[in-house]
């Protein structure tokens, strides 16, 4: 019963493809967040948004974009996928508060060949 | 120095043993702390929060040692669907942007 959904789930691209990673929350939360992770490896957080029309860059640099036109959706955009791009990412959100943690979607796994 | 630190492991331990991890946090001003799992190949989850009273869910016990900068987690008679990796979190209490700071995380595999 995901309230934070994510799609493709995973996805395999040329180098060089313009891609946008999905995500969108039901939940009504302001805080929206992407990770990066590769198999094995630490979550590196790569962007954040606070509410709509705010983002931020997070601890990881990244190639990424993002945008928050509106609450429930967080996308994702490489304007052009290289093989140094292959990771897994994952969206969360949160409602914000000291005791309130992140909930996470399901990833998607990219691929670039 | 990383934020949270943990050791990675892997702990290999057999089913129904018991098996404590620990994480210490770099940052004082860090106010709340939780445990999250996660599978392989999947997304963390929220396993518990850590309160400083410490806190019990089940198997599953949860330290929080200000003073120290130390938490940890204590799993009770393991089960093989325990295997997972755990994260260490802690919330940034440095700005007021309250973000959650992610261990590496601890592997856990239980053998029959």
């Amino acid at each position: 019963e995901a309230d934070i959904y994510q799609t493709p789930r995973y996805l395999v691209i040329g180098t060089g493809k313009k891609i946008t990673l999905e995500c969108s929350q039901t939940m009504g939360h302001d805080k929206m967040y992407w990770y990066q992770q590769d198999p094995g490896m630490e979550l590196h957080l790569i962007h954040y948004s606070y509410g709509v029309n705010s983002t931020e860059k997070g601890d990881l640099s990244s190639e990424s974009t993002v945008s928050r036109i509106r609450t429930e959706h967080f996308p994702l955009t490489l304007e052009s996928a290289r093989p140094s791009h292959t990771s897994q990412y994952l969206c969360a959100s949160s409602v914000g508060g000291l005791n309130y943690g992140y909930t996470f979607g399901s990833g998607t796994r990219l691929t670039v060949v | 120095r990383k934020e949270v630190e943990q050791d990675p492991g892997p702990f290999n331990v057999p089913e129904g043993a018991t098996v404590a991890f620990n994480c210490t946090y770099s940052n004082s001003a860090s106010q709340s702390f939780f445990w999250y799992r996660q599978d392989c190949r999947k997304e963390p989850k929220l396993l518990m929060s850590v309160y400083s009273s410490g806190n019990e869910d089940g198997r599953f016990t949860a330290q929080l040692n200000r003073a120290s900068q130390y938490i940890s987690l204590l799993i009770r008679d393991s089960k093989l669907s325990d295997s997972a990796t755990y994260l260490c979190v802690a919330r940034d209490g440095s700005s007021n942007t309250g973000k959650l700071i992610f261990g590496q995380g601890t592997t856990l595999q239980v053998k029959p």
